[in-house]
């Protein structure tokens, strides 16, 4: 699977806009940005994820560059509930039989949303 | 609420002995993965199982083994515990294997090992 860069670490006032970049240079055509986050010691949180176009759910909108080299994901009103370590990782759909679906994450970004 | 159940929530054992941790995925899941979340380490892949068969091995320590039964409920049985298995272990499940497919985790089991 491609490798993903994050940031390790990132600010955002509360009620303000929060957005996480993301490279992921070296994908493949057949693989998704995907979106975790992890709230202290809870299980990842899947929150979204994309193949070309963007995409916008209840929690978050996903924003993939035309190349597909980067991503940004948006928080569009930060709360205090939001601070967490956010994964952004790029998942291929192997072929046939050795599909396996499995997410392997980085170290991620820690957001600290702050009043 | 992932819709993935994970039991227990908290286990406390001592070195040498074994125990089993289960997890039941959401409803209509047929794959399971299990992740294991050390203090200094992140998530680490260790097992994934597929309608009843193994699929895909990671990280996993041969003192671990995990199966996956016909209701699709997966049990992780870890052996000869050590200090350093002490870990949070997640559960995770899909609909499919495919790459469009989310995985959905569960909240884990904290295992302590003293």
């Amino acid at each position: 699977d491609a490798k993903t860069t994050q940031p390790t670490s990132m600010d955002c006032a509360e009620g303000r806009a929060a957005n996480l970049p993301c490279n992921h240079s070296t994908i493949s055509g057949n693989e998704y940005v995907y979106w975790y986050r992890q709230i202290h010691s809870q299980g990842p949180q899947y929150i979204i994820h994309g193949l070309k176009n963007n995409e916008t759910n209840e929690m978050a909108s996903l924003i993939i560059t035309e190349d597909r080299k980067s991503s940004t994901l948006i928080l569009p009103h930060a709360t205090l509930r939001d601070t967490a370590v956010y994964y952004c990782i790029v998942r291929v759909e192997e072929g046939g039989s050795s599909n396996t679906g499995k997410l392997i994450f980085g170290q991620g970004t820690t957001l600290q949303v702050k009043p | 609420d992932s819709g993935v159940t994970q039991t227990p929530k908290h286990l406390i054992t001592a070195t040498g002995q074994r125990v089993t941790l289960r997890c039941s995925p959401r409803s209509g899941d047929l794959s399971v993965y299990w992740y294991q979340q050390s203090l200094d380490q992140g998530l680490q892949f260790l097992i994934q199982y597929y309608n009843g068969e193994e699929r895909a091995k990671g990280n996993i320590l041969e003192r671990f083994s995990a199966q996956q039964f016909p209701d699709l409920h997966s049990e992780l049985n870890l052996s000869s515990l050590e200090l350093g298995d002490s870990a949070l272990y997640f559960c995770a499940s899909s609909v499919a294997l495919r790459a469009n497919s989310p995985l959905h985790f569960g909240n884990g089991t904290r295992l302590t090992v003293t």
